[in-house]
């Protein structure tokens, strides 16, 4: 079945650090991809998506390139800032219109 | 465009108590969801509806947990009776017609 997996938190940065959030999958197909994010005590935040083979998402300064070769779809940013802070979701998206998630993976940026 | 809206915010009730949570979807949205998250967790789907049908309900605990979405638009997710580990944030999401789903704030519960 489709199932969704990225990496344990938490990670913690020095803000102005890269940051990467690796996420892989398994799936039927080529699904859309998804990364949401979670600040604290708030809803879920959708933060870009692609839907097909080498498409880029990208939104705020995070980045992502779904990579059908390695069923990945990893979260970057150049420079992260403590605003940053939150858990981020990795998820895919199944022929039902129903998201697979991650467990998420909680971020702390310190100044 | 207005987000989807859920209430209450938060609600504490002692265990075998009912409750019901409330969320309106953002306008036109055909497909509205339900999650339960527990904390550290990635989100739960409990319930799909299209417009006012259900199409996925297998992972709703249906001894105790019912759901309704009357003419298509706003839902109701019921708990009775409420146990401990119903402790969670419910999630209210809805999307238009691609994969896209948008999510309410959730409401947070917690069984005493």
């Amino acid at each position: 079945g489709n199932s969704v997996t990225q990496m344990e938190g938490p990670v913690t940065l020095s803000e102005e650090a890269f940051l990467t959030i690796n996420c892989t999958y398994t799936a039927t197909g080529y699904p859309s991809l998804f990364w949401y994010v979670q600040y604290p005590g708030e809803g879920l935040q959708l933060l870009l998506k692609a839907t097909k083979a080498d498409d880029k998402g990208s939104n705020k300064g995070f980045e992502a390139t779904y990579r059908k070769e390695t069923t990945s779809f990893h979260l970057e940013k150049g420079s992260v800032q403590v605003s940053d802070s939150a858990v981020y979701f990795c998820a895919l998206a199944d022929s039902n219109y129903q998201l697979i998630w991650g467990a998420g993976t909680k971020l702390i940026i310190k100044p | 465009e207005a987000g989807v809206a859920q209430s209450p915010r938060y609600k504490i009730i002692e265990k075998r108590q009912s409750v019901a949570f409330w969320c309106n979807p953002i306008s036109g949205h055909a497909t509205l969801y339900w999650y339960q998250q527990i904390l550290g967790q990635g989100p739960k789907l409990l319930i799909q509806f299209q417009n006012n049908g259900v199409v996925d309900d297998s992972q709703l605990p249906k001894d105790r947990f019912s759901a309704e979405r009357l003419k298509g638009v706003d839902s109701t997710l019921k708990i009775q009776p409420a146990k401990l580990e119903d402790s969670a944030v419910y999630l209210c999401a809805s999307s238009f017609t691609s994969y896209e789903q948008y999510f309410g704030p959730g409401t947070r519960l917690t069984v005493t």
